[in-house]
């Protein structure tokens, strides 16, 4: 079965500082893509990364960076100096060949 | 051109009634997906479009639920006698249609239903 958890509901952070989402998948296709998307109160899910099963490399994009990890089936999403216009929700995805799996999302709130 | 667009952004229905909503997808896109968002939830598949054809309609709940996508373009979601347990975000998305798996799926802002 394939299975995307983001154990943390709600975050609250005060500006500037770091914050970290967790984001444990479960499958087992060998190949298999990993996405982040961010949902701000509008509504439309904005995609951020995709990552493909075969690529364990991180990847920093300007104050956001992803830590891949097959060893423990996670794909968590730092956001370094946070600001007020991070607070969204965030999802996890996992496409597999046929479906595409969101996790439940975790909202982040920014607080000046 | 413009990204996906959804009409209308909220519909208000009674229990019942039947209900049409559109998604015009990013020019190009081959690929069209529906999922269904409620409260707190992250989104549920629904089904997939490969052109005109559903090549995937696996999430529809019941046959209360239907899909067109005539043209490989627009497409509609028909909810009939809709009930009160249907009221969600129902969100539209389209890809390039390259390769399921793969393709980064694009997102519209919704349609919220509410069923009374």
């Amino acid at each position: 079965a394939q299975k995307v958890t983001q154990a943390q509901t709600e975050i609250s952070v005060v500006e500037k500082e770091d914050v970290t989402l967790d984001c444990v998948y479960e499958t087992r296709d060998t190949t298999y893509y990993l996405f982040w998307y961010k949902q701000p109160p509008s509504g439309e899910l904005v995609f951020l990364i995709r990552r493909n099963s075969f690529d364990e490399q991180n990847e920093i994009s300007g104050r956001y960076s992803w830590n891949f990890q097959k060893s423990t089936s996670s794909f968590n999403f730092t956001i370094t100096a946070s600001q007020v216009v991070d607070s969204a929700v965030y999802f996890c995805a996992l496409s597999t060949g046929n479906q595409f799996y969101f996790g439940t999302g975790t909202s982040l709130t920014v607080i000046p | 051109g413009a990204g996906v667009s959804q009409t209308p952004s909220n519909k208000v229905t009674e229990k019942g009634k039947y209900v049409e909503l559109r998604c015009d997808p990013i020019s190009g896109h081959t690929a069209l997906y529906w999922y269904r968002q409620s409260l707190g939830q992250g989104p549920e598949f629904l089904i997939y479009f490969q052109g005109t054809g559903a090549a995937d309609d696996s999430g529809l709940p019941n046959d209360r639920f239907f899909a067109v996508r005539p043209e490989g373009s627009v497409s509609t979601l028909k909810i009939q006698r809709t009930e009160r347990g249907d009221s969600a975000v129902y969100l539209c998305a389209s890809s390039q249609g390259r390769r399921r798996a793969t393709d980064t799926q694009y997102f519209g802002p919704g349609t919220r239903l509410t069923v009374l």
